[in-house]
């Protein structure tokens, strides 16, 4: 257990619904990752929050957006959602932004456009 | 740029076999990070093991090993007397100083009893 919760585990919505994925990172972390994992495209790098702020972007569609509250849990919101998003959302944290720190990653969440 | 060679795609063993993953990494940083995760059919990613590109030593963790050679750019991972429950995919993965993770393709491993 990496100490990253990820909810929900499942979720199956229909094409041009919204759905929004939940995570609350390691204890003490306050650094959070969302990437995401498809077959054509492997684990790709989505965005990074440090502490509340946005801190870096991946390949990040305009369709999605994350936040990171003051209790420092994150989420990332999918919008107009196309088939080709359906893919394993991991969420990940480490303790802080340095590129040296172990980053943990939760179970997924494993989205299924239809 | 950096980049992250995962060149095996599948490798199929029998219980017992060593078997060794290979990762071929690039980039024009001096300093960086590299790690090795697996990923189980159950999805999650587990972290196995991050090593810096100051430290070249070798480690070992049971029957794991990872060798890390900065001259070939590799750091590549070896499991002795493998077991089915190391069936799994492995990810290779960079970190510089962009603060995001790179990811290799994985390489998908399975033991047969």
């Amino acid at each position: 257990d990496s100490g990253v919760t990820q909810t929900p585990k499942h979720l199956i919505t229909a094409t041009g619904q919204r759905v929004t994925l939940r995570c609350s990172p390691r204890s003490g972390d306050l650094s959070v990752y969302w990437y995401q994992q498809s077959l054509d495209q492997g684990l790709q790098f989505l965005i990074q929050y440090y502490n509340g702020e946005e801190r870096a972007k991946g390949n990040i569609l305009e369709r999605f957006s994350a936040q990171q509250f003051p209790d420092l849990h994150s989420e990332l919101n999918l919008s107009s959602l196309e088939l080709g998003d359906s893919a394993l959302y991991f969420c990940a944290s480490s303790e802080d932004s340095f590129s040296g720190n172990t980053i943990y990653f939760g179970e997924g969440s494993w989205l299924t456009v239809v | 740029a950096q980049k992250v060679t995962q060149a095996q795609t599948e490798i199929s063993v029998v219980e017992k076999e060593d078997v060794t993953l290979d990762c071929v990494y690039e980039t024009r940083d001096t300093t960086y990070y590299l790690f090795w995760y697996k990923q189980p059919p159950s999805g999650e990613l587990v972290f196995l093991i991050r090593r810096n590109s100051f430290d070249e030593q070798n480690e070992i963790s049971g029957r794991y090993s990872w060798n890390f050679q900065k001259s070939t750019s590799s750091f590549n991972f070896t499991i002795t007397a493998s077991q089915v429950v190391d069936s799994a995919v492995y990810f290779c993965a960079l970190n510089t100083g962009f603060q995001k993770l790179v990811f290799g393709t994985g390489t998908r491993l399975l033991v047969s009893p």
